[in-house]
């Protein structure tokens, strides 16, 4: 089946500094992959996505390319904002596979201080 | 335009009761999929539904249901509650049928969800 492993976090940063949170996926179809990020009290919102190998999706500073190789799609922001304190998830989607339903990782809470 | 609209955003009941939540897509999508969110289990996906049909299930109890009208609103049913379904549901509407390569990524639109803890 369908499987997503994202580092664990917290993961405590300082404003300015670089983020690279790692996702790795395990999918039996050709996946889309997607980031999901979830500020306190709200849902999730889609950050970025992708849905082919080599693929770079970016937004708001942050970006993600897949790379089927390694079969890895891992976020990366280059200076982070304090207003980037979130959960971030990770998530695929089976394109070959009826339907909308993603697979999530479990989560990287990431921590920006001032 | 607006979001995708859950209702109630928080709410208590006892162990046995059943509770039910409401999810109102953005206009014109078509699909309604619900996530249950736990500190243990992560984000679980409960099932979706498309133009009235229940799609995709996951791997939950009977106890779980859902169902969706004419007009796009689902609405999902807990029943006989336990304290293990004290949970976060995250609603998602999207426009795509998905199941096709060339349809590109399904994207989802989540809600800001319904709180349920059960005493």
């Amino acid at each position: 089946g369908n499987s997503v492993t994202q580092m664990e976090g917290p993961v405590t940063l300082s404003e300015e500094a670089f983020l690279t949170i790692n996702c790795t996926y395990t999918a039996t179809g050709y996946p889309s992959l997607f980031w999901y990020v979830q500020y306190p009290g709200e849902g999730l919102q889609l950050l970025l996505k992708a849905t082919k190998a080599d693929d770079k999706g970016s937004n708001k500073g942050f970006e993600a390319t897949y790379r089927k190789e390694t079969t890895s799609f891992h976020l990366e922001k280059g200076s982070v904002q304090v207003s980037d304190s979130a959960v971030y998830f990770c998530a695929l989607s089976d394109k070959a596979a009826a339907g909308n339903k993603l697979t999530f990782g479990g989560g990287t809470r990431v921590l920006v201080k001032p | 335009k607006a979001g995708v609209t859950q209702t109630p955003r928080y709410l208590i009941k006892t162990r046995g009761q059943q509770v039910t939540l409401s999810c109102s897509p953005i206009s014109g999508h078509r699909s309604v999929s619900w996530y249950q969110q736990t500190p243990g289990q992560g984000l679980q996906f409960l099932f979706e539904y498309f133009s009235e049909t229940q799609r995709n299930k996951g791997n939950f109890p009977g106890r779980f249901s859902g169902r969706q009208f004419s007009n796009s609103r689902s609405e999902m049913n807990v029943s006989t509650l336990e304290l293990g379904d004290s949970a976060l549901y995250l609603c998602a509407s999207s426009t795509g049928t998905g199941g096709s390569l060339s349809s590109g990524a399904n994207v989802l639109t989540f809600g800001a969800g319904s709180r349920l803890t059960v005493l």
